[in-house]
């Protein structure tokens, strides 16, 4: 059973417009998560991260959201532009797991111009 | 120049070959991880090293073994390849800072076991 999920595997917006990407997870002992974004033919590269003692990150036009008694997170990406066309995946982390990292499918997000 | 790389960057083998995936990282990162990607199931870990000569099994290691021989440099095994190891496979490296660990990724390396 998958602990970091995101249940869309494909988004698309109109360039300009807001992208929303969920994650939710199930394990409540990760306490430490992140967002990385990846280009076809390219490994993935860390875009943002959240702590789970905040529950807001923000970093120029992205900003990750935490809602720990929902266990759900989110990344909003305002105003998307077509460079941000890629898939993005959720990851976690907790002491438990010595910090490796669990990550989520990954979800296609295609920004139209 | 990139600080992950990986060799080589695609690979066609066949079923029952030894094959072995290079990862070398000038980030001066002690901590290096080798990830598979499959459609729909994200990154799925499968070995990891914290520093020279350690070594550590992750969620999916059966079939594969690695060596940490510098810290710079990673390597992963597929003792006799099998047509379910046909996969995207990444190598990164971490940054501790306190307690929060961000990881830095190869470019990947593309394995079609026929």
């Amino acid at each position: 059973d998958q602990q970091v999920k995101q249940n869309s595997p494909s988004l698309s917006v109109q360039e300009g417009r807001i992208s929303i990407l969920n994650c939710d997870y199930t394990n409540s002992m990760f306490d430490y998560f992140l967002w990385y974004k990846k280009y076809p033919a390219e490994g993935p590269t860390f875009l943002i991260s959240i702590s789970s003692i905040k529950d807001k990150n923000e970093d120029g036009r992205f900003t990750v959201f935490l809602n720990k008694s929902a266990k759900h997170l989110s990344l909003h990406i305002v105003p998307s532009q077509p460079g941000d066309s890629a898939v993005y995946f959720c990851a976690a982390s907790g002491q438990n797991y010595g910090q490796n990292f669990v990550f989520g499918p990954g979800t296609r997000l295609s920004v139209l111009p | 120049d990139a600080d992950v790389t990986q060799t080589p960057r695609n690979r066609i083998t066949k079923t029952g070959k030894r094959i072995m995936l290079e990862c070398s990282q000038t980030k001066g990162h002690d901590r290096m991880y080798w990830y598979r990607q499959d459609p729909g199931l994200g990154l799925r870990l499968i070995y990891y090293s914290f520093d020279v000569k350690d070594i550590n099994k992750g969620e999916i290691s059966d079939g594969y073994s690695v060596s940490r021989q510098a810290q710079a440099k990673f390597s992963l095994s597929l003792e006799s390849a099998i047509p379910n190891q046909t996969a995207l496979y990444f190598c990164a490296t971490s940054d501790l800072k306190g307690l929060q660990e961000t990881q830095y990724f190869g470019p990947g390396t593309r394995l079609l076991v026929l």
